[in-house]
């Protein structure tokens, strides 16, 4: 079946720098993925939605060039967390429409930041 | 705009209990409708999912769950709780198969011997 594959699974990085979560459809192509944010013990938060070749759309209260974008590819999207800081720590993770299962939408592993 | 209350944040039942999760969405057309399970520190795991047809759907690990229009409910089933099910349970929905997915608060189920 479909599969989504999210790298890394776990992260640990220093404030005030930079870390790259990649999210892939391993035997699909997703023209949309969407990124969402767990808190602990929280429910799941749309980020965004990545649309390969265009720009990403953000939900309000998402800072764009904080969280940056990338969909380069039809099973590559990345999200970048840019300057990061201790309150960007959290549990972040990918889905994908794939039509080859009636458009279910399919979930990544997940990415847990930890920013120290 | 598309909303989820599952209003039992947490439910502690006996193994070999029966179990009901209540999910209530608002939406004005037919949703697509979502059950999850996230153990502590992994990801979703999909148990079933109503797009259209049969009001009754069966998912994985014996969970079902039951759509409502009338009452705007996608109540989520199990006959016979083991102890693996215990874990935090999202319910969700959206207007498509290719549209974001919004989510309950979830609720969180302990089982007890």
């Amino acid at each position: 079946g479909a599969v989504v594959s999210q790298h890394p699974s776990w992260v640990i990085c220093k404030s005030g720098t930079s870390v790259k979560i990649e999210c892939r459809s391993l035997d699909f192509q997703a023209t949309t993925m969407f990124w969402y944010r767990q808190f602990p013990k929280q429910s799941l938060m749309l980020m965004a939605t990545s649309n390969e070749g265009s720009k990403a759309t953000y939900e309000q209260g998402v800072e764009k060039d904080k969280f940056l974008i990338n969909h380069a590819s039809l099973t590559l999207s990345t999200l970048t967390v840019t300057s990061a800081h201790p309150e960007d720590s959290s549990f972040y993770i990918c889905s994908a429409p794939s039509s080859l299962s009636g458009n279910t939408i399919y979930f990544g592993e997940g990415s847990w930041l930890t920013v120290v | 705009a598309q909303s989820v209350t599952q209003p039992d944040i947490h439910i502690t039942v006996s193994e070999g209990a029966s179990l009901e999760l209540r999910c209530n969405y608002s939406y004005g057309a037919t949703p697509y409708l979502f059950w999850y399970v996230q153990s502590p520190g992994q990801g979703l795991q999909l148990l079933l999912k109503y797009f259209s047809g049969d009001t009754l759907v069966q998912g994985i690990k014996g969970f079902e769950a039951e759509f409502k229009r009338s009452q705007s409910s996608f109540n989520l089933r199990k006959p016979s709780v083991h102890w693996s099910d215990a874990a935090e349970y999202f319910c969700a929905v959206s207007n498509s198969g290719n549209t974001p997915l919004v989510f309950g608060k979830g609720t969180r189920l302990s089982v007890i011997a």
